[in-house]
């Protein structure tokens, strides 16, 4: 089946150590999407990317970084994770009309 | 800028009866989309619904419906004959193309199914 895949599911980190996420997609979608989402808040939009163009978010701090080095992978990277950076990361694909495809997401501990 | 309020923190409803979910949004905007998703405990967010906010007919998925009032700037959903599967955090979500879709969520609403 096509799909969004995020690896890890969960992941634990010590603060200040570098730490990257990845996703891979089947679907072939020329957009991909990095949410983060606190307990109990509403998903936050990080940065997109439409084919190899990135763009960031106005708020998404300078310690969140991205790579997209093909059409299926795309890989978050946080530089030195602080206590306030634990929280689930979503990957998502756009469709047509707006439908995302969402990854599991992966549940980041700072320790 | 573009906010989208959910009001209802947690919801419960009996298996088999029928609850609504509620959800306003604020835009300046005449064409854009909202969507309701659906994220049960340790698994993916899944599409429940979409509505087109340039059609005046309300969306409908099986037992799940909406109620969309573009003037109101409201968009609930109604599920029907709830079941225990249904039971997950329910997001509301706004979306206006503009080169890509950037969803706007809102804060989310836990559904319990009770048996």
């Amino acid at each position: 089946d096509a799909m969004v895949i995020q690896n890890p599911r969960y992941q634990v980190t010590q603060f200040g150590k570098p730490v990257t996420l990845s996703c891979s997609q089947t679907l072939n979608h020329n957009v991909m999407y990095w949410y983060q989402q606190k307990s109990s808040q509403a998903p936050k939009l990080l940065f997109h990317y439409y084919d190899k163009d990135f763009n960031n978010e106005a708020d998404t701090p300078d310690n969140f970084q991205s790579r997209r080095p093909n059409t299926s992978f795309c890989f978050l990277d946080i530089r030195s994770p602080g206590l306030g950076d634990a929280a689930m990361y979503l990957c998502a694909t756009g469709a047509h009309l707006g439908g995302y495809t969402f990854g599991s997401g992966t549940r980041l501990t700072v320790v | 800028a573009q906010t989208v309020t959910q009001s209802q923190p947690e919801m419960s409803v009996q298996e088999a009866e029928t609850v609504t979910l509620s959800c306003t949004y604020d835009t300046s905007e005449s064409d854009y989309y909202l969507f309701w998703y659906k994220q049960p405990p340790s698994r993916q967010m899944i599409l429940v619904i979409r509505q087109e906010a340039y059609k005046q007919q309300n969306a409908t998925e099986n037992r799940f419906s909406v109620n969309f009032q573009k003037a109101a700037k409201s968009f609930s959903l109604k599920i029907s004959d709830s079941q225990l599967g249904d039971a997950a955090m329910y997001f509301c979500a706004y979306s206006k193309y503009s080169g890509t879709y950037k969803y706007i969520f809102g804060t989310g609403t836990r559904l319990k199914v009770l048996a």
